[in-house]
């Protein structure tokens, strides 16, 4: 596609439920992130790959979240028993190489609901 | 950890006039991004800055990079409706791993009174 893609865009679970989060980043970029944005806030960094491998994990908040990308193209974010403070908008962006001058593409966004 | 603090947190203009925002940082950044996200969407880059003192212009916006490398701004000269949105200030850290992840402001919510 000609953008990240984010699926799904919306998704209401119940605490201490388990859901998985899904992009697909631009074809042919190498690097892919996920952010959180609260409400109110700017996004906050989580994770980012480069290839299948993560290569940083530092801002994933606990063990409850955990992310992979296999074939080094589409990732899952996946948080285990869910709690209501994770309730915010998973961002995922992907850009072509990582390094600092590239550019992040964002998609449009999870929202995720934890009632 | 890294912080930037962003001001205005909200702006109410009339349609026509120019709106002005900046971001600060305690700590120094190689990269100043300057971001737009309308609701529902994920953040558009409107403007990258690369060094010290560097001016870029993207149509009616206009951005700079600080010389102490912890502020910048952004204007947006004769505003229209379709300006409306929130306005994200981003950049790269100089510590080790802050080459690609970026750190956010607060953002600007800009409303735009036609």
């Amino acid at each position: 596609g000609a953008g990240v893609s984010q699926t799904p865009s919306n998704k209401v679970t119940e605490k201490g439920k388990y859901v998985e989060l899904r992009c697909d980043p631009i074809s042919g970029h190498t690097a892919l992130y996920w952010y959180r944005q609260s409400l109110g806030q700017g996004p906050e960094f989580l994770i980012y790959f480069q290839g299948t491998g993560a290569a940083d994990d530092s801002g994933l908040p606990n063990d409850r979240f955990f992310a992979v990308r296999p074939e080094g193209s589409v990732s899952t974010l996946k948080i285990q028993r869910t709690e209501r403070g994770d309730s915010a908008v998973y961002l995922c962006a992907s850009s072509w190489s990582g390094r600092a001058g590239d550019t992040q593409y964002f998609g449009p966004g999870t929202r995720l609901t934890v009632l | 950890g890294q912080q930037l603090n962003q001001s205005p947190q909200s702006m109410f203009i009339q349609e026509g006039e120019d709106v002005s925002m900046n971001c600060t940082s305690s700590s120094i950044f190689n990269t100043w991004l300057w971001y737009k996200q309308d609701p529902g969407e994920g953040p558009v880059l409107l403007i990258a800055l690369y060094k010290a003192g560097e001016l870029t212009s993207n149509g009616r916006l206009t951005a700079q990079f600080g010389i102490t490398r912890k502020d910048s701004f952004l204007n947006i000269s004769a505003s229209i409706p379709s300006d409306v949105g929130i306005y994200f200030c981003a950049g790269h850290g100089r510590s080790g791993g802050s080459n690609y992840k970026l750190t956010f402001g607060k953002g600007t919510l800009l409303t735009v009174n036609p």
